[in-house]
């Protein structure tokens, strides 16, 4: 039962333009979501995260989206430049503190210069 | 660098054996989380480890087996290998629980090939 989606398992961007990367979700329970960025060849790093008390959390860049009535949260990267090429895996938690993380399976992201 | 070590990076192996992934997580870090990788698959949670005791458990397999030691580096443990066994490891490491903004910081990951 995968409990953390992501549907799309590509996308392809132009550079300097928007990324928007989707992820739903099923348990409702869960109340802290994270996103993490893997580059070939590495573990993955930590990017992004947001409470399920809040709906929008910004870092530069990148602009985590939640919206709990639809179970749905997103990643908004922009402008995307080439370094943005990844995978990027959404996760989820079920309290902050709580030690374990359910990962979806991962939406690979080209940049096109 | 993300300061967690995983050895070997790289193990090709026959069914049927065993074999040891290794994990030093980051300076200060009392929590060790494993996780599997299949092809076209997100990350599974295996097992978490948390100053030497064991905190949680995901979807391990009976074969499977880890421990932390007091040094707290961690070991994990794949006996009677499988095909399907073949997959990236991961280990990851926290400050406590799950960190101050909650992120889990990630080895290169394990390779693990079975023939």
């Amino acid at each position: 039962d995968q409990q953390v989606k992501q549907n799309s398992p590509s996308l392809s961007v132009q550079e300097g333009r928007i990324s928007i990367l989707n992820c739903d979700y099923t348990n409702s329970m869960f109340d802290y979501f994270l996103w993490y960025k893997k580059y070939p060849a590495e573990g993955p790093t930590f990017l992004i995260s947001i409470s399920s008390i809040k709906d929008k959390n910004e870092d530069g860049r990148f602009t985590v989206f939640l919206n709990k009535s639809a179970k749905h949260l997103s990643l908004h990267i922009v402008p995307s430049q080439p370094g943005d090429s990844a995978v990027y895996f959404c996760a989820a938690c079920l309290n902050f503190g709580n030690e374990k993380l359910t990962f979806g399976t991962g939406t690979r992201l080209t940049i096109i210069p | 660098d993300s300061g967690v070590t995983q050895t070997p990076k790289h193990l090709i192996t026959a069914t049927g054996q065993r074999v040891t992934l290794r994990c030093s997580p980051r300076s200060g870090d009392l929590s060790v989380y494993w996780y599997q990788q299949s092809l076209d698959q997100g990350l599974q949670f295996l097992i978490q480890y948390y100053n030497g005791e064991e905190r949680a458990k995901g979807n391990i397999l009976e074969r499977f087996s880890a421990q932390q030691f007091p040094d707290l580096h961690s070991e994990l443990n794949l006996s009677s290998l499988e095909l399907g066994d073949s997959a990236l490891y991961f280990c990851a490491s926290s400050v406590g629980l799950l960190g101050l903004t909650g992120e889990l910081f990630f080895g290169e990951g394990s390779r693990l090939t079975v023939l």
